[in-house]
């Protein structure tokens, strides 16, 4: 199984509301990332986890909070959206593992189909 | 700072050509240079992968060249067919395991 789900497939929410973006991975890999994705660009990262922990945060508002409950699964949560973070949201997952040596140079990220968000 | 380029922006060819797809990198510190496929508001699909120490990646019709020294991949689509049509994003890998993203060719293949 190479798939990474994303769900919602769409969201539109007002600025004033709280919700959630779901990725689920079953690969057994211990790096997940988000993306956002603006049209007719190319994808922005967001954040990284690392073993369940978070290695990178890109200076990313804090209207957007990641979390990851276990090594499958990785939230976004979203609050008080502006209009601009309207985009396409994506994840990622990768093998990133320690066991028997990392090796970066063979590490490929495998996405998620997206979440199409609309911030009105 | 790593920077990466791709050229063209757009390309547009009828079915049955073969064509080449450029990306260009500025710092040779790669890990490896990635291909990727996008189909419009979808996500990406890993097309091929080339680790610092290759060359060359082949799979099916596509083969993607690496020159470090010079900063430069190719990806080659052998006999094109309209659903090739897509954006290809090209991406190296820097010293902090991030991928660098080029803007992306936007290719269609014309029936």
């Amino acid at each position: 199984d190479t798939e990474v789900t994303q769900t919602p497939k769409h969201l539109v929410m007002g600025m004033t509301n709280k919700k959630s973006l779901k990725c689920e991975q079953h690969m057994g890999h211990r790096a997940m990332y988000w993306y956002k994705q603006k049209a007719k660009k190319p994808p922005e990262l967001m954040f990284v986890y690392s073993y369940e922990k978070l290695s990178i945060n890109e200076s990313v508002p804090s209207r957007f909070s990641p979390e990851c409950p276990n090594s499958s699964l990785l939230n976004l949560h979203l609050h008080a959206l502006q209009p601009e973070d309207s985009a396409l949201y994506l994840c990622a997952s990768s093998t990133h593992s320690l066991a028997g040596g990392f090796q970066p140079g063979a590490d490929t990220q495998y996405f998620g189909p997206g979440t199409r968000l609309t911030v009105l | 700072k790593q920077e990466v380029t791709q050229i063209p922006a757009a390309l547009s060819v009828p079915e049955g050509e073969n064509l080449v797809l450029n990306c260009s990198f500025t710092d040779s510190a790669i890990y490896n240079l990635q291909w990727f496929r996008q189909d419009p508001g979808k996500g990406l699909t890993s097309l091929l992968l080339i680790q610092s120490s290759q060359r060359e990646q082949t799979s099916g019709r596509l083969n993607a060249s690496l020159d470090k020294s010079s900063g430069r991949s190719t990806l080659y689509i052998a006999a094109s067919q309209p659903g090739d049509s897509a954006t290809y994003l090209c991406a190296a890998m820097d010293s902090n395991y991030q991928l660098i993203w080029g803007a992306g060719t936007k290719l269609i293949i014309k029936p």
